[in-house]
């Protein structure tokens, strides 16, 4: 059972936007603490993908598309994805600090994107 | 550039210690503000975060291994060793190691472990 909740799964078809989101509590993202998200592709390492500090819940890594945005309200945030590709297709993590862990990075339990 | 590569033993025996070395290069864990964080994935399941390592020595654990958790850094060989003691089959995952900035920004490849008799 993660501390951050993602849906196991989401789909779409090439050129549409989907969401995928992340819900969490007062002890992490409720907090305010920096939300992350990953993107893995099977057998392979995760790759950031969208990093929060502590002027953006919005920032790409060098060579990360801008179809990729991140946001973050309450106790959720949210990996936005427009203009659908068939490469897009693959498992995305979100990833935060909990302050009732004893310093605890978490993760979430991951969502597996299927491109239609 | 940042490179990190994960090392140690493919096959471990229940109850066994597990060490595992994070080779690393492109930066100093002497270098204020830097971190290395050590994480892992069961086959076909989600990351789990194990343990992170500050340039001042600082260390943080997950609260659920930290009774079996070790992290230590050797800067001058640009090192970083994870000791998982009282391995279980459960403890069947490949293991990452990756740089900490605003999130855990490169990995290593990472490395199977298989926790079998």
């Amino acid at each position: 059972q993660s501390v951050l909740t993602q849906p196991p799964s989401v789909s779409g078809a090439p050129g549409q936007r989907v969401t995928i989101s992340c819900t969490g509590s007062s002890s992490n993202i409720g907090a305010g603490f920096d939300v992350h998200w990953y993107q893995q592709f099977p057998g392979r390492a995760p790759k950031l993908l969208i990093y929060s500090d502590a002027y953006s819940d919005n920032n790409r890594p060098s060579g990360v598309p801008d179809r990729f945005s991140g946001s973050k309200s309450g106790t959720s945030a949210s990996l936005a994805i427009t203009g659908l590709q068939a490469e897009d297709e693959a498992d995305y993590y979100c990833h935060s600090y909990d302050s009732s862990l004893s310093g605890s990075e978490v993760f979430g339990g991951g969502t597996k994107l299927s491109v239609l | 550039q940042i490179t990190l590569k994960e090392s140690g033993p493919t096959l471990v025996k229940p109850t066994q210690t597990l060490t595992l070395t994070c080779s690393f290069s492109g930066f100093s864990l002497s270098t204020s503000g830097v971190a290395v964080g050590w994480l892992r994935q069961p086959p076909g399941k989600a990351l789990e975060w194990l343990a992170l390592i500050y340039w001042d020595d600082e260390k943080r654990y997950s609260p659920s291994l930290r009774s079996r958790l070790t992290v230590t850094k050797d800067t001058s060989n640009n090192q970083v060793v994870l000791r998982m003691t009282n391995m279980d089959p459960a403890d069947t995952a490949t293991y990452f190691c990756a740089h900490r900035n605003s999130g855990y920004d490169h990995w290593g490849q990472g490395t199977l472990v298989i926790v079998s008799s």
